[in-house]
């Protein structure tokens, strides 16, 4: 079974400032996404960034980029120029690729990194 | 833009009561999703279901969980006798096809069993 795994149950960092959310991962799967999500005291799920394993290449969004390993099966989430907007949880999460005739898997989620932006 | 919606936002119900969540999936979306967070932990999977059946459960899914299509815009998840450690913030996700890679959540109902 796949696992997920955020060793950082608390990051804080100073507005404008760059932080990096670390993520690994254990599957034997060799087709697969990973993903990272925010929640913020809302509670909503908000998808931040995604990553395709087959792809060398490493997903940017804006101000949030991933340093995607597959080989140490790391997946770690920087965001620059950090704003208050920015504070919540943030959730590394992990799904096999669907294939037709195939199960729908759910995703797999860490335990999560509570993110606090210090003005 | 589209989004998934879920009813009631909050719900209290007394141990042992039944307990029926609503959602109402992206419209053109083939894939369905139940989550489960208990405060302070992570989000777990519970169940997806695709062409009216169950696709797959975890093992939080036992026999008191049941979910349901009832007609072609709700998604329900039932809880038959529920306890208190069933107290969780429950979402519901839809994803459009086996290619797609996003799952858009709902808001979430929060449960809270006494």
């Amino acid at each position: 079974a796949q696992t997920v795994t955020q060793s950082q149950p608390e990051m804080s960092v100073q507005e404008a400032e760059t932080v990096t959310l670390s993520c690994t991962y254990d599957t034997s799967e060799s087709d697969y996404y990973l993903f990272w999500y925010k929640q913020p005291p809302s509670r909503q799920m908000i998808l931040v960034i995604r990553q395709e394993a087959y792809k060398q290449q490493n997903a940017t969004e804006n101000r949030f980029s991933v340093n995607f390993q597959k080989a140490a099966k790391s997946f770690s989430l920087k965001i620059s120029d950090s704003q208050l907007g920015d504070a919540a949880m943030y959730f590394c999460a992990y799904r096999r690729v669907m294939y037709s005739g195939g199960g729908a898997d759910g995703l797999t989620f860490g335990k999560g990194t509570h993110l606090i932006i210090q003005p | 833009e589209p989004e998934v919606t879920q009813t009631p936002s909050h719900q209290v119900t007394q141990m042992g009561q039944e307990v029926i969540l609503r959602c109402v999936p992206i419209s053109n979306h083939l894939y369905f999703y139940w989550y489960r967070q208990i405060l302070g932990q992570k989000v777990e999977f519970l169940v997806s279901f695709y062409n009216n059946e169950i696709s797959e459960k975890s093992e939080i899914f036992d026999d008191q969980f049941s979910v349901e299509r009832p007609d072609g815009s709700n998604f329900t998840l039932k809880i038959r006798s529920t306890k208190l450690e069933d107290s969780a913030m429950y979402f519901c996700a839809s994803q459009q096809g086996v290619h797609s890679y996003e799952q858009y959540f709902g808001p979430g109902t929060r449960l809270t069993v006494t």
